[in-house]
């Protein structure tokens, strides 16, 4: 199984509101990863968890708040977005070894977020 | 951040032929992964790589992890019109251990049947 699941799979929002994405492995993997992309660019890192730690954060403005309750589940919180945040929101995750690091990411199917 | 050099940025191909395509960087990497993305999907992984000059093999896939192990290679063979999509390129680099990928820009692949 190699399969990492996003709810929902598309969400308008106001810029007034608050919601949350979510996303799940049940693979085992330690590092879980949020994901930006918009159409026809690659994805850019928004942030990574490493065993439930926040281990990078790209500069991302404080309107993304992410979340990581357990080593399954990943939530990205967000409130009062704006229009140029509409995009695919991805979540990821990879398998950690202990003297490589971090190895193969696998994607779950997005969130297209469009904000209104 | 950093990105990859991914090329060509799009092919336009007959059903049957074979595609190329690479990414180069100037950095060292130990992990070269090649995915492939579907319009409103995520990306899916084709194939991943962790050796210099590891030739792998996935069906009509075949990526290697080029001896500079500053580059990598993806050949698909007897294109299918259900190859259409967006090929990445990403991989990380060397002593990294905090996870972050650096994505080529895509190749967009058109097959005409």
């Amino acid at each position: 199984d190699t399969e990492v699941t996003q709810t929902p799979k598309h969400l308008v929002m106001g810029m007034t509101n608050k919601k949350s994405l979510k996303c799940e492995q049940h693979m085992g993997h330690r590092a879980m990863y949020w994901y930006k992309q918009k159409a026809k660019k690659p994805p850019e890192l928004m942030f990574v968890y490493s065993y439930e730690k926040l281990s990078i954060n790209e500069s991302v403005p404080s309107r993304f708040s992410p979340e990581c309750p357990n080593s399954s589940l990943l939530n990205l919180h967000l409130h009062a977005l704006q229009p140029e945040d509409s995009a695919l929101y991805l979540c990821a995750s990879s398998q950690v070894l202990e003297k490589f690091g971090p190895t193969e990411a696998f994607f779950g199917q997005g969130t297209r977020l469009t904000v209104v | 951040g950093q990105q990859l050099n991914q090329s060509p940025q799009s092919m336009f191909i007959q059903e049957g032929e074979d595609v190329s395509m690479n990414c180069t960087s100037s950095s060292i990497f130990n992990t070269w992964l090649w995915y492939k993305q579907d319009p409103g999907e995520g990306p899916v992984l084709l194939i991943a790589l962790y050796k210099a000059g590891e030739l792998t093999s996935n069906g009509r896939l075949t990526a290697q992890f080029g001896t500079t192990r500053k580059d990598s290679f993806l050949n698909i063979s007897a294109s299918i019109p259900s190859d259409v999509g967006i090929y990445f390129c990403a991989g990380r680099r060397r002593g990294s251990t905090l996870g972050r990928l650096y994505f080529g820009r895509g190749t967009q692949l058109t097959v005409w049947p």
